[in-house]
């Protein structure tokens, strides 16, 4: 069965310094892997996507996160963080790409970026 | 992509009441949908998978009874909650499923008195 695991429930990061939340899954096929973010009282806009093509994908705000199938892994990460990247990332995996496929989440990772 | 919408955005009601959360897939013909629950603070646990023209299925330890699903069209699914006890208090959240991806509506928010 397909499971998310996200280290580290809370992030905190000065402005302008890097930005890692990790993810580790687990998966009986190549899955399908996702970074959302929320913001407070909004629903999910996707940040960015891996699905079998580069191994290093780039998403929208700065973003990109590295699949790496010997550790299992997709950390996200920004090379500098901005006060408006404060919200709430989930990471998530897909093994059935077809439509009804399901789509599991982590737990969740607050990042809080100081000034 | 598809665009999802979700009415009510926000509904409070009194304990012991009925509450119908509407999904709709305006550009897209999803014969499943999915519908999520989250809790403040808490990630999206997968509630159950809304099937076209046939019964849902639940996730473990979601109460088939208290969460009515219905998919009767290839754009729209409703869950209603039925009984809604103050520990329903959540945010619903419906998403359609395109290939890889999966389009999320923007939520209700379900407040109970």
């Amino acid at each position: 069965a397909q499971s998310v695991t996200q280290l580290g429930s809370h992030v905190s990061v000065s402005e302008g310094a890097l930005v890692l939340l990790r993810c580790n899954y687990s998966s009986s096929v190549p899955p399908y892997l996702f970074w959302y973010v929320q913001y407070p009282n909004q629903g999910l806009q996707l940040l960015l996507k891996y699905t079998s093509a580069a191994t290093l994908v780039k998403g929208i705000n700065g973003f990109e996160a590295e699949f790496k199938k010997s550790e299992t892994s997709f950390h996200l990460t920004k090379p500098s963080a901005h006060m408006s990247d404060a919200a709430e990332y989930f990471c998530a995996v897909k093994e059935d790409t077809s439509n009804t496929g399901k789509l599991i989440f982590g737990q969740g990772t607050t990042l809080q970026v100081k000034p | 992509g598809a665009v999802v919408s979700q009415h009510p955005s926000r509904v409070i009601c009194k304990s012991g009441t009925s509450v119908k959360i509407e999904c709709r897939s305006l550009d897209f013909q999803a014969t499943t949908m999915f519908w999520y629950r989250q809790f403040p603070k808490q990630s999206l646990m997968l509630m159950a998978t809304s099937n076209e023209g046939s019964k849902a299925t639940y996730e473990q330890g979601v109460e088939k009874d208290k969460f009515l699903i219905n998919h009767a069209s290839l754009t729209l699914s409703t869950l209603t909650v039925t009984s809604a006890h103050p520990e329903d208090s959540s945010f619903y959240i419906c998403s359609v499923g395109l290939g890889p991806r999966q389009f999320f509506g923007p939520g209700t928010r379900l407040t109970v008195l």
